[in-house]
């Protein structure tokens, strides 16, 4: 069965601190995988997208990896600030033509 | 340039009443979608549009119906409301017509409650 398991479920952190984000995904035959963030009562915002020959992405304070075999994504958060705080999601598109997405980490930094 | 519009903002339905999402983009893009998103359940696709004159059948299509009148709005029917469909709805759009493939852009999504 196709699922994606995001681990934790919430998270807290002081400001400034480095903290990696985790996406798992069981079957390794992806097409892509996208991070998002969502603000509360608010739609998402596209973070990062990997397609499935890259291993990182990269946009400012963000990186995302990638590694199939093993089934996972990390989004890693350097130096974090309190306007980092949201819900953060990825979504797996195997090649099956099926859209999975997980059920996100909700990120707290306090100042 | 709005990007992704959506309405209403909020609805509130009795069971067996029909009523429509509306949905429209300004940024010229191929491929729209609509997903609900329900506690503890994760985002899920409804229906997409790959281009215009063109829908499939997403993960949870049962209840629900489109339209892409056009190139610019793609709109979401449910014919006869169920409790079961109390969720938010939100719709998304993208630039590329092989769908899911590029960048999406959110609506800022429909509260609706079937009572």
């Amino acid at each position: 069965k196709q699922e994606v398991t995001q681990i934790p479920a919430a998270l807290s952190v002081p400001e400034g601190e480095n903290l990696v984000l985790n996406c798992s995904f069981t079957d390794s035959a992806i097409y892509n995988l996208q991070w998002f963030r969502q603000d509360p009562g608010k739609g998402l915002t596209s973070l990062l997208l990997i397609q499935s020959s890259q291993r990182e992405q990269t946009s400012g304070r963000l990186n995302a990896s990638l590694d199939k075999s093993s089934g996972r994504s990390t989004l890693y958060i350097a130096a974090s600030q309190p306007g980092d705080s949201a819900t953060y999601l990825c979504a797996v598109k195997y090649n099956t033509d099926k859209l999975i997405f997980g059920t996100g980490t909700r990120l707290q930094v306090f100042p | 340039n709005a990007g992704v519009t959506q309405t209403p903002k909020f609805q509130v339905l009795k069971t067996g009443q029909s009523m429509t999402l509306q949905c429209a983009q300004d940024m010229n893009h191929n491929s729209m979608y609509w997903y609900r998103q329900d506690p503890g359940m994760g985002l899920r696709l409804i229906y997409y549009s790959a281009s215009e004159g063109t829908t499939d059948k997403g993960e949870v299509p049962n209840g629900y119906n489109v339209s892409r009148l056009n190139k610019r709005e793609f709109s979401l029917r449910l014919e006869s409301a169920a409790p079961s469909q109390t969720s938010v709805y939100f719709c998304a759009s993208s630039e590329f017509s092989e769908w899911f493939t590029d960048t999406q852009y959110f609506g800022p999504g429909t509260r609706l409650t079937v009572l």
